[in-house]
């Protein structure tokens, strides 16, 4: 099957301090990268869409120069979280999708997620 | 915006029971999906369905797309203890590759050996 990574999977942060956190399709291409946000105990939330090459979606609510995604190749995308502050502690995951392909559904493969934690 | 309702929130069952979990929506879905979670790890897929009506099984797992598309189930027949975690629906609203999955609050399944 499809393999996505993370990386890191576990980060602590001053408060004011930026993160990035990579995620990359390991075996395939992915035209589609998907940002989530997880708290504890919930569902995920998906923050914004990113087409290789091309500039984020954003859902609402969320913030795009706060939440900045770079998905320069078909095999990374890039999420940073500017100027941490402690609401931001969560879990973000990632998925990836090849989009090339016509079916009825293109499978998200997802990431194993990264733990940020802002003290 | 869209929502998914899934019920129970949590299951504490007896290894080998059967379980049985639902979501509702008040949107028409395209597609459903069904997740599983194991802590501190992302989402693996288990069953994805397409057509109303629709019932699949992966193994002990069966899953039913509902027909107004509204709706679906997922059962787990004769529990194991792995089977513990978190268990998620998502529905796409678009046929496809154009859609973003909507997911539900999550089933937590804890199993007692």
């Amino acid at each position: 099957g499809a393999v996505v990574s993370q990386h890191p999977s576990r980060v602590i942060c001053k408060s004011g301090t930026s993160v990035k956190i990579e995620c990359r399709s390991l075996d395939f291409q992915a035209t589609t990268m998907f940002w989530y946000r997880q708290f504890p105990k919930k569902s995920l939330m998906l923050m914004a869409t990113s087409n290789e090459g091309s500039k984020a979606t954003y859902e609402q609510g969320v913030e795009k120069d706060k939440f900045l995604i770079n998905h320069a190749s078909l095999t990374l995308s890039t999420l940073t979280v500017t100027s941490a502050h402690p609401e931001d502690s969560s879990f973000y995951i990632c998925s990836a999708r090849d989009d090339r392909r016509q079916k009825n559904y293109n499978e998200q493969f997802f990431g194993p997620g990264t733990r940020l934690t802002v003290l | 915006g869209q929502q998914l309702n899934q019920s129970p929130q949590s299951m504490f069952i007896q290894e080998g029971e059967d379980v049985s979990m639902n979501c509702t929506s008040s949107s028409i879905f395209n597609t459903w999906l069904w997740y599983k979670q194991d802590p501190g790890e992302g989402p693996v897929l288990l069953i994805a369905l397409y057509k109303a009506g629709e019932l699949t099984s992966n193994g002990r797992l069966t899953a039913q797309f509902g027909i107004t598309r509204k709706d679906s189930f997922l059962n787990i027949s004769a529990s194991i203890p792995s089977d513990v975690g978190i268990y998620f629906c998502a529905g796409q609203l678009r046929s496809g590759n154009t859609g973003k999955l909507i997911f539900g609050q999550g089933t937590t399944l804890q199993v007692k050996p």
